[in-house]
């Protein structure tokens, strides 16, 4: 079967780093995307990787490991508005995705 | 600027009526256009995509429907609805296959009771 595991809650502290992983078993890869989610609201693109290696875009970061089947997402300089749930997406063909259950990430002050 | 459109954003609806959610996408064009369900608390389930008018896949035998009668265009529909087709209903287009990006209308919340 094909199948997404990440973390179903993690907590962190404003101003620190936190990292939400995402392990994947499917039949074919093309990529890994992250998704931001608040409550109630529709999810927003975060990053994408389709190659091995870290993509920086501002505060977020996102790493993929393409023999590990496994991915991650770096958050850093945590901001009280970063508090919502994170979803990793993998597309197994160029038009199916599969998405995560989702990370809630609670951030204290 | 591209924009898309949902609506409505919430629907109550009785068991066993028929229902009719529409997409519109605006400032882009030939879009793929995709349908997703999230149930509460968890994450998106791909329902349709369709990368033209008139071209529709389903990821998941259903008693839901989709059409796409123009290029901007994206119908979900169901002649009965189930208790279990409550959720919460997200559009979304994209450029280019694979779709890494894909940008998501507000949603529509909808109960079936």
């Amino acid at each position: 079967g094909q199948s997404l595991e990440q973390p179903s809650e993690v907590t962190a502290v404003e101003g620190a780093i936190v990292q939400i992983n995402c392990t994947y078993q499917t039949s074919g890869f093309y990529g890994l995307s992250w998704y931001q989610q608040h409550d109630g609201g529709a999810p927003t693109f975060l990053s994408y990787n389709a190659l091995d290696g870290l993509e920086e875009t501002g505060r977020f970061s996102s790493f993929l490991s393409r023999s590990d089947s496994y991915g991650y997402l770096l958050l850093q300089e945590l901001q009280m508005k970063d508090s919502a749930s994170y979803f990793c997406a993998v597309y197994s063909s160029a038009s199916k995705i599969i998405f995560g259950s989702g990370t809630r990430l609670s951030i204290r002050p | 600027s591209q924009t898309i459109h949902q609506w409505p954003a919430t629907l109550v609806q009785p068991v066993g009526s028929p229902l009719s959610l529409e997409c519109t996408v605006e400032g882009t064009s030939n879009p793929n256009l995709y349908w997703y369900r999230q149930a509460a608390g968890r994450g998106l389930q791909l329902l349709f995509y369709s990368v033209g008018i008139g071209q529709i896949s389903s990821e998941v035998p259903q008693n839901l429907s989709a059409s796409r009668p123009q290029d901007r265009q994206f119908i979900l529909s169901s002649k009965k609805l189930l208790l279990s087709d409550s959720g919460f209903y997200l559009c979304a287009w994209s450029v280019d296959l694979p779709s890494y990006e894909q940008y998501f209308g507000p949603g529509t919340r909808l109960t079936v009771t």
